[in-house]
């Protein structure tokens, strides 16, 4: 399986904290994605960023990728209580007819 | 618009029973698929379809049945359900690069 990485699998920080989590994958990918789903739910796409950027920002959300390294980061910043959930990226690779492949995901928890 | 609307949302099947997981979305994409998840796993991919009439298999189609005759549906078909299914199940259509998940449908093979 390409199955990606993440890590850790969980993160318990204060509010206000910068929260970081990042993805590793194995084989070269065309974009890599990140979803968010809160316990009980689905997952919601979060952010997008391709093979040829190396960083993207939307909102208090920030993303860089590291081809070199086959691997991502998610940070969040001046975490909010809202902000619990768990993290998965997911990657597209060219050889494997564009479908995404999906990491465990990591739990994160804001307490207040 | 709904989006990807899945039923039911809780299920509990006796094991051999047969069941379908419905699926419908109203943003007219072409692409839809089913995933399973699984604790400590990510999400894993049991079929999928590039449009209406056409199917094919993920990572892990068996035990599972799915057709596509028009583009709003997508149904997933347990044939004879066994433990090894208890999973939570989870449609979603595909729009260029995103992905559009449903709720979930918790489903208990006993």
């Amino acid at each position: 399986s390409q199955q990606g990485e993440e890590d850790p699998q969980a993160l318990s920080i204060q509010e206000g904290e910068n929260a970081t989590m990042n993805c590793s994958y194995k084989t070269s990918i065309n974009n890599l994605q990140w979803y968010r789903q809160n316990s009980g739910r689905g997952l919601v796409h979060l952010i997008l960023i391709r093979s040829n950027e190396r960083e993207k920002h939307s909102g208090r959300l920030r993303v860089t990728l590291d081809t070199s390294k086959k691997s991502s980061s998610l940070l969040i910043t001046a975490s909010r209580a809202a902000d619990t959930a768990s993290y998965f990226c997911a990657t597209v690779h060219m050889d494997s007819n564009y479908q995404l492949i999906w990491g465990a995901g990591t739990k994160l928890i804001i307490k207040p | 618009n709904a989006g990807v609307t899945q039923t039911p949302k809780f299920q509990v099947l006796k094991t051999g029973q047969s069941m379908t997981l419905q699926c419908a979305q109203d943003m007219n994409h072409e692409y839809m698929s089913w995933y399973r998840q699984d604790p400590g796993m990510g999400l894993r991919l049991i079929h999928y379809s590039v449009g209406a009439g056409i199917t094919d298999q993920g990572e892990v189609p068996n035990g599972y049945n799915v057709s596509r005759s028009t583009t709003e549906d997508f149904p997933l078909r347990l044939l004879s359900a066994a433990p090894s299914q208890t999973s939570v199940y989870f449609c979603a259509s595909r729009f260029g690069n995103t992905i559009y998940f449903g709720e979930g449908s918790w489903l208990t093979v006993v």
